[in-house]
């Protein structure tokens, strides 16, 4: 079972920059966090991942709390083409499945 | 590089019949997980296979199974159809287990599965 909690939905602007929060209070030691999202009729795209320490690659950056129980994904310039289900998701390293609750419902307004 | 391909992309079955879905994973990756997406829901793990063999469950009914071959593809099969099986169905594909374990699977579009 899904490990997170996120937001049903939320609106963003475009160009701005959007802050996707996600809550993982009971997160063990050696659990990464992953995001992802799932455009419509595609299936989902990792986005990025992380265990301490921010991260940053070429679609967004991940800031993890120093407590670890929560994180925010941030988009910097949120484009229409941003629109979709996000995923946040907690994974054993040695576990072998990703667990999915049912996102945040994201759009990106003109 | 190429991404992860299923095939086919939509199927409609009766019930009660059989069905096979297959997938060709990323290049590199040697490790393929399925999942079942029903509408409005996000995708649950089915099954992982690694190096031919099951590698990890879901809860799902002896009637999915799966196979991994050498070059490291895979089908999903569906016995005995039943209605709630409409979903849609996606494969990922990724390194580990091992030391490669927490890189991420990447997904392919999926199989969208209808019964009457």
């Amino acid at each position: 079972d899904a490990k997170t909690t996120q937001p049903t939905s939320m609106d963003c602007a475009e160009g701005r920059a959007a802050n996707l929060p996600c809550n993982h209070s009971t997160i063990s030691g050696n659990e990464y966090v992953y995001w992802y999202r799932q455009i419509h009729s595609q299936g989902p795209q990792y986005i990025i991942h992380g265990l301490k320490n921010n991260e940053t690659n070429e679609m967004a950056s991940l800031i993890i709390t120093e407590d670890r129980k929560s994180s925010t994904l941030i988009l910097p310039h949120a484009t229409l083409r941003d629109t979709a289900v996000y995923y946040c998701i907690v994974r054993v390293e040695t576990d072998n499945r990703l667990a999915f609750g049912k996102g945040n419902q994201v759009v990106v307004i003109p | 590089e190429t991404g992860v391909t299923q095939s086919p992309t939509h199927l409609i079955k009766t019930r009660g019949q059989q069905v096979t879905l297959r997938c060709s994973s990323q290049s590199g990756h040697n490790t393929v997980s399925w999942y079942q997406q029903a509408l409005g829901q996000g995708p649950q793990f089915i099954f992982q296979y690694y190096r031919e063999e099951e590698n990890g469950r879901g809860n799902f009914p002896p009637r999915f199974s799966g196979l991994q071959f050498p070059n490291y593809s895979s089908e999903l099969n569906v016995n005995a159809l039943e209605l709630d099986d409409s979903a849609l169905y996606l494969c990922a594909s990724s390194l580990g287990p091992g030391r490669d374990s927490n890189q991420p699977q990447h997904f392919g579009d999926g199989t969208r599965l209808s019964i009457l």
